[in-house]
């Protein structure tokens, strides 16, 4: 199956600071992405879907100024973090889609971020 | 708008016993259909998965699922179970040929017993 990478898989950072997650479609052009946050011992649940330029579609509730997505590239999507705090310590997982149907949805391993 | 519910947020079984985990699910039109696992720390590893066709499905390390239209169901089978089974396991669905993000149940804790 297809590939698709996170970077980075581990980040710690201070409260206030900004983190850039990037997640990558390894052989496959990806028109679209989709990002999950995972809280410890819970479910996926989708943040945002990303189309690669333009702007991205964020679900009821998730704060679009503080997940700043960006899609520039057919293999390559953004999640920046900014102004990180606790509350946002979490499991970050990206999938990318294929772009003609029948979709396939291939998943990232995952980015844990802690914010101290 | 699709729902994937799953009954039992923990399961326990002895080793070597049948695994069964139930997944039903909520859609408006043909679903697809998918188990994943997930070890500690880990992202997710797709175990199988359902789109069209035979409805009894095959996946790895031993599993199969079968799409049961008139009962809205995806249950997830494995005649015996092995220490290295326990780990978390979610069912998901998409609509439209896989279009829609996957849309998750709340998982089911896998516990196996020696």
């Amino acid at each position: 199956g297809a590939v698709v990478s996170q970077h980075p898989s581990r980040v710690i950072c201070k409260s206030g600071t900004s983190v850039k997650i990037e997640c990558r479609s390894l052989d496959f052009q990806a028109t679209t992405m989709f990002w999950y946050r995972q809280f410890p011992k819970q479910s996926l649940m989708l943040m945002a879907t990303s189309n690669e330029g333009s702007k991205a579609t964020y679900e009821q509730g998730v704060e679009k100024d503080k997940f700043l997505i960006n899609h520039a590239s057919l293999t390559l999507s953004t999640l920046t973090v900014t102004s990180a705090h606790p509350e946002d310590s979490s499991f970050y997982i990206c999938s990318a889609r294929t772009g003609t149907p029948p979709y396939e949805q291939y998943f990232g391993p995952g980015t844990r971020l802690t914010v101290t | 708008a699709q729902s994937v519910t799953q009954l039992g947020s923990h399961v326990s079984v002895s080793e070597g016993a049948l695994v069964l985990l139930r997944c039903n699910y909520s859609s408006s039109v043909p679903p697809y259909l998918f188990w994943y696992v997930q070890y500690p720390n880990q992202g997710l590893q797709l175990l199988l998965k359902y789109t069209t066709g035979a409805t009894l499905v095959k996946g790895i390390n031993g599993f199969e699922a079968e799409f049961k239209k008139s009962e809205t169901s995806f249950h997830l089978t494995k005649p015996s179970a092995h220490m290295s089974d326990a780990a978390e396991y979610f069912c998901a669905v998409s609509e439209f040929s896989g279009n829609t993000p996957l849309v998750f149940g709340k998982g089911t804790r896998l516990s196996v017993i020696a």
